[in-house]
């Protein structure tokens, strides 16, 4: 069964610096890769999806996948008081209906 | 933009009471998704559907019923409520035009006493 781990579990940085946040999976057969942001246990924001390895930019966000190392991240370019959330990694594969595999979570608190 | 809602939004059942969420979505997505997200396990599928009439088990089906009657309409049911089902409850839709991507509601925050 796919596991799913986030690292780091919390993580501070100030307004304006880079955040960094890593995802590896367990399946290498998984081609399909998203990153969701949640404000206070609420609903679910989709921020970038990938699905070969490489870059994909979306605004302030950009996500790396390396299939190989079984490994995708999230970088948030100057990141503001509004980003402050729990950042939530999602693994499954593509045209596959069954549902995504999510990580726990890292908290992002941005301090101005 | 997709649009996903959840009903209700909050709900305190009783043990051994029957409990139904309801879910509505307005994508024309075939495929709709109930989730739990509890502290510890983050968010585990419980039931999914490829359309109406159709539900399949997730990972944690156990203790819970899904039903579709209809492309809109996706409600997990629980029979029985135990403590233990106390969670927030995630409804999602998606299907292959929207690259499968998964479009969240809400949320329904039940608690069980």
């Amino acid at each position: 069964q796919q596991k799913v781990q986030q690292s780091p579990e919390s993580l501070t940085v100030s307004e304006g610096a880079m955040a960094s946040l890593n995802c590896t999976f367990s399946d290498g057969t998984s081609n399909n890769f998203r990153w969701y942001r949640q404000h206070s246990a609420k609903g679910l924001e989709v921020l970038v999806s990938i699905f070969s390895d490489g870059e994909k930019e979306e605004g302030r966000f950009t996500a790396h996948l390396n299939r190989a190392n079984l490994h995708v991240s999230l970088h948030i370019r100057e990141p503001q008081p509004s980003d402050s959330a729990v950042y939530l990694c999602a693994v499954s594969m593509w045209g596959y209906a069954q549902g995504l595999t999510f990580g726990l979570g890292t908290r992002v608190s941005v301090f101005p | 933009e997709a649009a996903v809602t959840q009903s209700p939004r909050n709900k305190v059942a009783v043990t051994g009471g029957k409990v139904t969420l309801s879910c509505n979505q307005t994508n024309n997505h075939n495929n709709m998704y109930w989730y739990r997200q509890d502290t510890g396990h983050g968010l585990r599928l419980i039931h999914y559907s490829y359309g109406a009439g159709s539900t399949e088990k997730g990972d944690i089906p156990d203790g819970y019923k899904a039903s579709r009657p209809s492309q809109e309409n996706f409600s997990l049911i629980l029979e029985l409520a135990t403590p233990s089902q106390t969670s927030v409850y995630f409804c999602a839709s998606g299907d292959a035009d929207s690259s499968y991507e998964q479009y969240f509601g809400p949320g329904t925050r039940l608690t069980v006493l």
